[in-house]
């Protein structure tokens, strides 16, 4: 199984800043990776897939990077409803593997 | 309105047997590949089954072998997900999702919850 490392476990940040998060896999994931929002009390909603493609209707301040093993997800200006927990989720191999999560809020 | 909505949540005691279903609604159910996810009250996203398009292939996560089936029907735009010998950790939300290519889920459910407890 690919298992799926996602760091931090969660941060704070101001309104407007940068805000970044990583995910490794276990083992080259073809870029077969995915981001996913997930805000309290709803059902998680994909931004990202093929590790950089914005689904669409996604606001283009949310972006995806990496390839291989090692990924990153970047907020470029946080704003107030973007508070959430991000997933990485990779579909290289069965079983699909999601992260642990990032919680984010405002500081 | 493209959707898909879940039922068939509820209280179920260890050792116990539910069926949730899926309804599809608004897009070609008959096109995708559909998914169960599950997620433990305040904990991650755990993938848990798929089935094709046409029901004939499934795939599931070694928590839930041999104790869950998936499967659907396409006239009626559902999937469903039978599971049975169930255990307190099976306890979370589960949500059924579409597959747009490969595993990639562009659309969920709201979920249902599932409490197993004596």
């Amino acid at each position: 199984d690919i298992q799926m490392t996602q760091s931090p476990s969660s941060l704070s940040a101001s309104v407007g800043d940068r805000v970044t998060i990583t995910c490794q896999a276990s083992q080259d994931t073809n870029n077969n990776l995915n981001w996913y929002q997930q805000k309290p009390g709803k059902a998680p909603k994909l931004l990202i897939y093929d590790a950089s493609n914005l689904e669409t209707g996604v606001p283009s301040r949310f972006s995806g990077s990496g390839s291989g093993r090692d990924f990153t997800f970047t907020i470029s200006s946080l704003q107030p409803e973007d508070i959430a927990t991000y997933y990485c989720q990779q579909y290289d191999n069965l079983p699909w593997k999601f992260g642990q999560g990032t919680k984010v809020d405002i500081k | 309105e493209v959707q898909l909505v879940e039922s068939g949540g509820g209280w179920v005691e260890p050792g116990g047997s539910l069926r949730l279903s899926c309804a599809a609604s608004g897009f070609t159910f008959s096109s995708y590949e559909m998914n169960w996810v599950r997620q433990a009250p305040g904990k991650g996203l755990e993938w848990l089954s798929c089935i094709n398009s046409r029901g004939t292939t499934t795939y599931y996560a070694d928590s839930v072998k041999g104790r869950f089936t998936i499967s659907r029907d396409n006239a009626n735009n559902s999937v469903y997900l039978q599971m049975s010998s169930l255990r307190a950790e099976d306890t979370a939300f589960y949500y059924c999702a579409r597959d747009l290519v490969g595993a990639v889920f562009d659309l969920w459910g709201q979920g249902t919850l599932v409490t197993v407890s004596s």
